[in-house]
């Protein structure tokens, strides 16, 4: 079965400092793979998607960038973080049949 | 990229009770999903209805889907404490590989 590992579950960076956070996959190859962020109370916003090694699409201009080294391996990162980078961030992956979700970041910018 | 919007955006039931949810959306599908929430965690699919069925059951659950109105149900019976979370709805329409979800309806469940 697919599992999708996420971490860590909680961050506090202060504001100008760079992020990098980890998504792995198991059970499962060529995977498409999400990033979202839910602000508190809110929806999930679709930040970035890729379908294989390399291809990253953006789907909202932010100071964030992601990259997918390997097959299974999905980063989401800023080099200086704002105070609106706030929020919980999801990273996901698609075959057909919906989505398979990690557990989840919370990240607090102070 | 496709669209799902949920309604209400909050309710809250007594226990035992059964809850209904909404889903709208705007564009063809191939397919629908509903997901759970708690607090604080990931979402979890719960169930996927295609374009070409009308309902689905999964234990307490029961999905319908109109292809005709864009629009889909979830219906929680015989509800529990433990279904205390949001639910959110997401459509496929295979157009791209991008699935937008609504922001979700949080449903409480009252003792």
């Amino acid at each position: 079965s697919q599992t999708i590992h996420q971490w860590p579950a909680t961050l506090v960076q202060p504001v100008g400092s760079p992020l990098s956070l980890e998504c792995t996959v198991e059970g499962t190859s060529n995977p498409n793979l999400y990033w979202y962020r839910q602000a508190a109370g809110r929806g999930l916003q679709l930040l970035f998607y890729s379908v294989g090694i390399g291809q990253i699409s953006s789907e909202v201009p932010q100071n964030l960038s992601a990259s997918r080294p390997q097959d299974r391996q999905f980063i989401l990162s800023s080099k200086k973080l704002l105070l609106s980078d706030s929020g919980f961030y999801l990273c996901a992956l698609y075959q057909g049949y919906g989505y398979t979700f990690g557990s989840g970041t919370r990240l607090t910018v102070v | 990229s496709q669209q799902g919007e949920e309604d209400p955006q909050a309710l809250s039931i007594q226990e035992g009770e059964n809850a209904t949810m909404n889903c709208s959306y705007k564009t063809s599908i191939n397919n629908l999903q509903w997901y759970r929430q708690n607090s604080g965690r990931g979402l979890v699919h719960l169930i996927l209805i295609r374009s070409n069925e009308r309902e689905k059951h999964s234990g307490r659950l029961r999905v319908t889907l109109d292809t005709s109105k864009k629009s889909s149900s979830l219906l929680i019976t015989a509800s529990r404490a433990a279904d205390t979370a949001s639910y959110f709805c997401a459509t496929d329409g295979n157009r791209d590989d991008k699935i937008i979800f609504g922001k979700g309806t949080r449903l409480h469940i009252l003792p």
